[in-house]
């Protein structure tokens, strides 16, 4: 079945440094994939997607670019704040009309130190 | 625009007692979601409605867990009876097309 595999957590960086969090996924077809973050005390908040090979969706500074040659979905930030620490999900949704099922990782923990 | 309402935010209860949680999704999203998702691992699908009709129950343990949506708008899922295995952060999800929007979620503990 579709999978998807996230870096170890958890992270932490110092502010401004630059970020990578690595995402594989295991699916047939091609499927829909997204970034999610969970702020602490809240709940998962949509943060990039990328629906196709080669787009690249970004947000709030935040990139990732669709690679289905490598299957994966990395996380990138050029400098980081420490108002981003959270857990970042990578997750994917199967090819197909309508509404798909998130496959979600297993989440990482970022945290910024000021 | 509302988003998702859940409740309770949170609930502890006994091994073997019942317990109910619901959901209010975000108006004219037909499909809704409830996810498990247990510490340290991420969200995964216990059930999949299309406005009242359930598109995937695979994960459901249903020997325990139930969930209805019967007018096609808010939802409710019970355990009944709960086990410690239990414990977790219950999501609900609703969407348009494909990107889901999720709730904040009810964090049940077992004891």
């Amino acid at each position: 079945g579709d999978s998807v595999t996230q870096m170890e957590g958890p992270v932490t960086l110092s502010e401004e440094a630059f970020l990578t969090i690595n995402c594989t996924y295991t699916a047939t077809g091609y499927p829909s994939l997204f970034w999610y973050v969970q702020y602490p005390g809240e709940g998962l908040q949509l943060l990039l997607k990328a629906t196709k090979a080669d787009d690249k969706g970004s947000n709030k500074g935040f990139e990732a670019t669709y690679r289905k040659e490598t299957t994966s979905f990395h996380l990138e930030k050029g400098s980081v704040q420490v108002s981003d620490s959270a857990v970042y999900f990578c997750a994917l949704s199967d090819q197909g009309e309508g509404a798909q099922k998130l496959v979600f990782g297993q989440g990482t923990r970022l945290t910024i130190n000021p | 625009e509302a988003g998702v309402a859940q409740s309770p935010r949170y609930k502890i209860i006994e091994k073997r007692q019942s317990v109910a949680f619901w959901c209010n999704p975000i108006s004219g999203h037909a499909t809704l979601y409830w996810y498990q998702q247990i510490l340290g691992q991420g969200p995964k699908l216990l059930i999949q409605f299309q406005n009242n009709g359930v598109v995937d129950d695979s994960q459901l343990p249903k020997d325990r867990f139930s969930a209805e949506r019967l007018k096609g708008v808010d939802s409710t899922l019970k355990i009944q009876p709960a086990k410690l295995e239990d414990s977790a952060v219950y999501l609900c999800a609703s969407s348009l097309t494909k990107t889901q929007y999720f709730g904040p979620g009810t964090r049940l503990l077992v004891l």
